[in-house]
C-alpha cells in the first residue's frame, strides 16, 4: 500500500525558514517523480515543485529562489527547504507521487499525503 | 502560464442527478488534463487523467471528455459520497490547477 506521510509544518515568522519532509513507502521511491502541492486556507491547489527520480528539479515562479526540493532515495524521503517565508506561503503542503515511472516531471498525481500545515505569521 | 477556468463555481444537485463540470484552458493543452476530487479535510484524489482515462478504482459513473481547450467531467447518477470539490489540472505547460467546482447537495 502506497503511503506518504508529511511532517515539519509549523508556525514561523515572516523571513524565517522551515524544512518539510515526506516519508514514502509501498512503492519503489527512486523510480518516480515527486512533487509538493500547496493549498492556502479555503483556496485552491497550487503546484510548488517537482523533483524527478534522477534529481532534476522544477519550481513554480512564486517560490523559485526561496524553496529547494530534494530527495534521499536511500531513505525514501522527499524534502522541501523553505527560506525567506512570506505570509502568502501559509498553506497545507501536500507531497504527491507521479502516476507513472520515468524522468518526465509533468505527470498527474495518483497518491497524496494528508498534508502538513505551514503558517507564516508574526 | 496556462490558466484553467472551471464552471460553474457551485453546482447544486440532488443524489441520482447527473453533474456536468466544465474546465476551459487559456490555450491548448492537448489531452494533458486531469480531474481530482477533494473532500473537506482530505487530500485530492485522482479521478481522470489524460482527459478521459479513469484512474484505478474510480467508479464508472465518472467520465471525462474533451481535448484542446474545452473539457468536461461528467458524474452520472450522483452518489452521496460524490458531493465534494472538483479540480482540473493541466500538464502541458508545467502544472496548473483550475479554481475548483463545488458540487453541493440541493
Amino acid at each position: 500500500e502506497v503511503q506518504l506521510l508529511e511532517s515539519g509544518g509549523d508556525l514561523v515568522q515572516p523571513g524565517g525558514s522551515l524544512r518539510l519532509s515526506c516519508a514514502a513507502s509501498g512503492f519503489t521511491f527512486s523510480n518516480y517523480a515527486m512533487s509538493w502541492v500547496r493549498q492556502a486556507p479555503r483556496k485552491g491547489l497550487e503546484w510548488v515543485s517537482t523533483i524527478s527520480g534522477g534529481g532534476s528539479t522544477y519550481y513554480a515562479d512564486s517560490v523559485k529562489g526561496r524553496f529547494t526540493i530534494s530527495r534521499d532515495n536511500s531513505r525514501n524521503t522527499l524534502y522541501l527547504q523553505m527560506n525567506s517565508l512570506r505570509a502568502e506561503d501559509t498553506a497545507v503542503y501536500y507531497c504527491a507521487k507521479a502516476i507513472w515511472v520515468g524522468e518526465e516531471p509533468k505527470r498527474p498525481f495518483d497518491y497524496w499525503g494528508q498534508g502538513t500545515l505551514v503558517t507564516v505569521s508574526s | 502560464e496556462i490558466v484553467l477556468t472551471q464552471s460553474p463555481a457551485t453546482l447544486s444537485l440532488s443524489p441520482g442527478e447527473r453533474a456536468t463540470l466544465s474546465c476551459r484552458a487559456s490555450q491548448s493543452v492537448g489531452s494533458n488534463l486531469a480531474w481530482y476530487q477533494q473532500k473537506p479535510g482530505q487530500p485530492p484524489r485522482l479521478l481522470i487523467f489524460d482527459a478521459s482515462h479513469r484512474a484505478t478504482d474510480i467508479p464508472a459513473r465518472f467520465s471525462g471528455s474533451g481535448s484542446g481547450t474545452d473539457f468536461t467531467l461528467t458524474i452520472n447518477s450522483l452518489e452521496p459520497e460524490d458531493f465534494a470539490v472538483y479540480y482540473c489540472q493541466q500538464r502541458s505547460n508545467w502544472l496548473t490547477f483550475g479554481q475548483g467546482t463545488k458540487v453541493e447537495i440541493k
